[in-house]
């Protein structure tokens, strides 16, 4: 069973520009939630999805958006990039979207985006 | 709101000796406790997890940790490390009762270095 696919694996890009990353969960995983990671912040959670639908936000601001697709695969995209923008970005799936509490959360290996 | 607290930014630790890795968390309500490790350049793997029962959780490569709701801690322990354990862990929390979500709340990690 193939794991969570993350695409790109690297990202460099300028302020001012966009980005869009993809993510492909495991099969039959309807619940695709997405985390940055920077050094000394740790994860901080983004946003989730669950068929199709966002169930759940963090605390960033509206430059940063996602959609899930008929298929469950997960984009997020980031506006106007900012040099503090600069991070790994983590894609998770599981089937029902508990946060693995009755199951597994599968992590993908991450997109890791530079701005200069 | 919850918050966890990973004091120890870095741990050396020499091949062979015991190690504790410390977490702390706050939150009003009962909370669901995690801890994750990441390999250089890979996701996140779940090391063990405490839902509700014993307060000594086992958990993969022969990691356990231990649940004590008074300090509101859940620390991470292996009698002895391997260099193979090298990378960086996180300690984990999300509500007990707050409904199907993903949104793990993360401490900011601790980087176990293992010396020969």
């Amino acid at each position: 069973k193939a794991g969570v696919t993350q695409t790109p694996r690297y990202l460099i890009k300028t302020r001012g520009q966009q980005v869009t990353l993809s993510c492909s969960p495991i099969s039959g995983h309807r619940s695709v939630s997405w985390y940055q990671q920077t050094p000394g912040q740790g994860l901080q959670f983004l946003f989730e999805y669950f068929s199709e639908t966002q169930r759940n936000k963090g605390n960033f601001p509206g430059r940063f958006s996602g959609r899930q697709f008929s298929n469950s695969r997960s984009e997020m995209n980031v506006s106007t990039l900012e040099l503090g923008d600069s991070a790994l970005y983590l894609c998770a799936s599981s089937f029902a979207g508990t946060g693995g509490i009755n199951e597994k959360l599968f992590f993908g290996s991450g997109t890791q985006l530079s701005v200069l | 709101a919850q918050s966890v607290t990973q004091l120890d930014s870095q741990v050396p630790v020499f091949e062979e000796a015991p190690v504790e890795l410390r977490c702390n968390y706050s939150s009003s309500v009962s909370v669901y406790l995690f801890w994750y490790v990441q390999y250089p350049n890979q996701g996140l793997q779940l090391l063990l997890k405490y839902l509700s029962g014993s307060t000594l959780v086992k958990g993969i490569n022969g990691f356990e940790a231990e649940f004590n709701k008074s300090q509101t801690s859940f620390h991470l322990r292996k009698p002895s490390v391997h260099i193979s354990d090298t990378a960086e862990y996180f300690c984990a929390v999300i509500p007990a009762y707050g409904g199907a979500t993903n949104k793990l709340i993360f401490g900011t990690g601790t980087l176990l270095a293992v010396q020969p």
